[in-house]
């Protein structure tokens, strides 16, 4: 089946940092989604990406849609304690099988 | 209203037991999904119902059963489940096409006993 990886696995930061995370895949991919996921609850959908080279924001959330369609990367910029959680990509088919996630520690 | 709403939220239950999970949405979405969930690993598609049809099975034992009454419900039936079944349960809906508008409820945490 497709391969999705994702890195980093973890991340500690201080609040105030940039943040950067990428997925990879060992096939060319449609379609990109970015979840954040809390304790005890459901993934939350932050962005979605349909086409190669799309670069979209959603507050202090940019992802981009990588031009070979074989990668994305989530930046959030000036981060803030209420960041903390799990991030998640999400690929096909239509955005529905997850990468192992990157587990963001923000720091005050 | 823009939720997914799962009920319950805790279940136990043992090896023997028969029991179901319920998963409403009232956004009009005409896919709907069952995910797994252990601890410290990513959502696992489980099953997929596209317009009220089963469209996608991820080679689930047959001791897990889903069924989509209406568009806007979804069950989950469990029979002689085993303690490895215990994880978080999510279910999801979306509009059909790309994919656009997931949204997740807040899951069932399953321990079977």
């Amino acid at each position: 089946g497709q391969q999705l990886n994702q890195s980093p696995q973890s991340m500690f930061i201080q609040e105030g940092e940039d943040v950067s995370m990428n997925c990879t895949s060992s096939s060319i991919f449609n379609t990109w989604l970015w979840y954040k996921q809390d304790p005890g609850e459901g993934p939350v959908l932050l962005i979605a990406l349909y086409k190669a080279g799309e670069l979209t924001s959603n507050g202090r959330l940019t992802a981009q849609f990588g031009i070979t369609r074989k990668d994305s990367f989530l930046n959030i910029s000036a981060s803030i304690p209420s960041d903390v959680g799990i991030y998640f990509c999400a690929g096909p088919p239509r955005g529905m099988r997850f990468g192992a996630g990157t587990r963001l520690t923000v720091k005050p | 209203d823009t939720e997914v709403t799962q009920t319950p939220k805790h279940l136990v239950m043992g090896m023997t037991n028969k029991k179901s999970l319920k998963c409403e949405q009232h956004m009009g979405h005409r896919a709907m999904y069952w995910y797994k969930q252990k601890a410290k690993k990513p959502p696992e598609l489980m099953f997929v119902y596209s317009y009220e049809k089963l469209s996608i099975n991820e080679s689930v034992p047959s001791r897990f059963s889903p069924e989509c009454p209406n568009s806007s419900l979804l069950n989950l039936h469990l029979h002689a489940l085993q303690p490895e079944d215990s994880a978080l349960y999510l279910c999801a809906s979306s509009q059909e096409g790309r994919g656009l508008g997931y949204t997740f409820g807040s899951g069932t945490r399953l321990t079977v006993v």
